[in-house]
């Protein structure tokens, strides 16, 4: 089965600056890749997502970016604010159903 | 638009004890996913329901179990409780089949004792 992987575990930025989490994923078939922000006693909450005919996609502050041939996707965050402190979860699936592959997580604070 | 809704948000269990979890998709969604979350393991994906049918099943024993509604309000059941199965279980509905947007619930936590 698809196995992905990310990094860091932990980031600590400053307001403003950006900060970046990897993806890395196994399967070659995976097509979609969404990223999830999960706030405190909260379920993960889409916050982008792209495809694999696509290789890149930014809605405002907040960018991924595909390779299909590394078989990697980042997300970027830009001027970066506190309440994007929280934990980002990136995930793989096929297009044929909802089996989502997640990464472990990446805690992000960003200090005032 | 009211979003997912999963009930109960807490519960206490002790092992051997069996625990029904309810969840209740956005209006109109027909497919709902299930996943297990812990600090160790991260999200695991243990089933998905459309049309009152699973489709797609994770690697877990048995001991889970779910069903779909003809509503699609879902509920997963896992009987003879054991201490490792203490997570946030998290439910997900989304538009139809195939991989659209999930839309997540808060979750039910539940601590085995």
């Amino acid at each position: 089965g698809e196995n992905v992987e990310q990094h860091p575990s932990t980031l600590s930025v400053q307001e403003g600056d950006s900060a970046v989490i990897k993806c890395t994923y196994s399967d070659s078939a995976s097509n979609y890749f969404p990223w999830y922000k999960q706030e405190l006693g909260k379920g993960p909450q889409l916050i982008i997502d792209i495809r694999s005919n696509v290789g890149e996609k930014k809605d405002q502050r907040i960018a991924v970016t595909l390779n299909k041939t590394a078989k990697h996707f980042s997300l970027h965050i830009t001027e970066t604010q506190p309440e994007d402190s929280a934990v980002y979860f990136c995930a793989a699936t096929l297009n044929t159903g909802n089996q989502f592959y997640f990464g472990t997580g990446t805690s992000l604070t960003v200090i005032p | 638009k009211a979003g997912v809704t999963q009930t109960p948000r807490y519960l206490i269990k002790t092992r051997g004890q069996q625990v029904t979890l309810s969840c209740s998709p956005i209006s109109g969604h027909r497919s709902v996913s299930w996943y297990q979350q812990t600090p160790g393991q991260g999200l695991q994906f243990l089933f998905e329901y459309f049309s009152e049918t699973q489709r797609n099943k994770g690697n877990f024993p048995g001991r889970f179990s779910g069903r779909q509604f003809s509503n699609s309000r879902s509920e997963m059941n896992v009987s003879t409780l054991e201490l490792g199965d203490s997570a946030l279980y998290l439910c997900a509905s989304s538009p139809v089949g195939g991989a659209n947007v999930l839309t997540f619930g808060a979750g039910s936590r539940l601590t085995v004792l």
